[in-house]
């Protein structure tokens, strides 16, 4: 059964980059037309999507976003990436990856587990 | 962008009994609506899509229902496992992918 996993550090300075990675384990990212997605959850607040990558390397991105974002994808370490510049405290939250579902339509499961990230000197 | 209302933020019910969680588009979503479980510390599950279609393995208790911009997710004769956190999430028009605030299901 496919899994993710986030990973990266929990503690980012302000104005820093936010990296983290999703690696995707009994299953092939590259082997599969779905798409794969970052979210995050605000402490208190609901799940807001952050953008998807196709495996093509095309992305879309959430435009409500203050701080800039890139997905990337690299199909040789089984692995997707989020990174997003110039962070502020408003960018606290619980990371997730999550794969587009199988039925078609833009819904995601399975997701990780997530990680927290805390921006903050 | 397309807001999703989720009501009522906390709903309080007794094992057994049943739960209608509601929510609301701001313009018609048509049947592009998916309904997730979540526990903290958990990985969001999938539960419904299509609005009204089981995703695999979860159990024929939970239903859903709806189309345009009112949606209802409904959980017959509760679990303690089913005591989360539901959203509902729209994939009709995006970007962006829009989800609403959430319904805690909270034991009564």
């Amino acid at each position: 059964q496919l899994q993710l996993q986030e990973s990266g550090p929990g503690l980012v300075k302000p104005s820093e980059t936010l990296s983290l990675t999703c690696t995707v384990s009994a299953g092939s990212i590259s082997s599969t037309s779905n798409y794969w997605g970052w979210f995050r959850q605000p402490p208190g607040k609901g799940l807001e999507w952050i953008g998807n990558i196709y495996n093509s390397g095309s992305t879309f991105y959430n435009p409500s976003l203050k701080s800039p974002v890139t997905i990337s994808v690299d199909t040789s370490k089984n692995q997707f990436s989020l990174k997003l510049n110039s962070v502020t405290a408003a960018d606290t939250a619980v990371y997730y990856c999550a794969r587009q579902a199988h039925y078609g339509g833009s819904m995601f499961d399975p997701w990780g587990q997530g990680t927290l990230v805390t921006v903050s000197s | 962008e397309i807001v999703m209302t989720q009501s009522p933020a906390t709903l309080s019910v007794s094992p057994g009994d049943r739960a209608t969680l509601s929510c609301r588009a701001s313009q018609s979503v048509s049947s592009n609506l998916a309904w997730y479980q979540h526990k903290p510390g958990q990985a969001p599950r999938l539960l419904i899509y299509g609005a009204s279609t089981r995703a695999a393995g979860i159990p024929a208790r939970f239903s859903g229902s709806g189309s345009g911009t009112d949606f209802t997710l409904t959980i017959s004769s509760l679990q303690s496992e089913d005591f989360a956190v539901y959203y509902c999430q729209q994939y009709d028009n995006w970007p962006p992918i829009t989800f609403g605030q959430g319904t805690r299901l909270e034991i009564k």
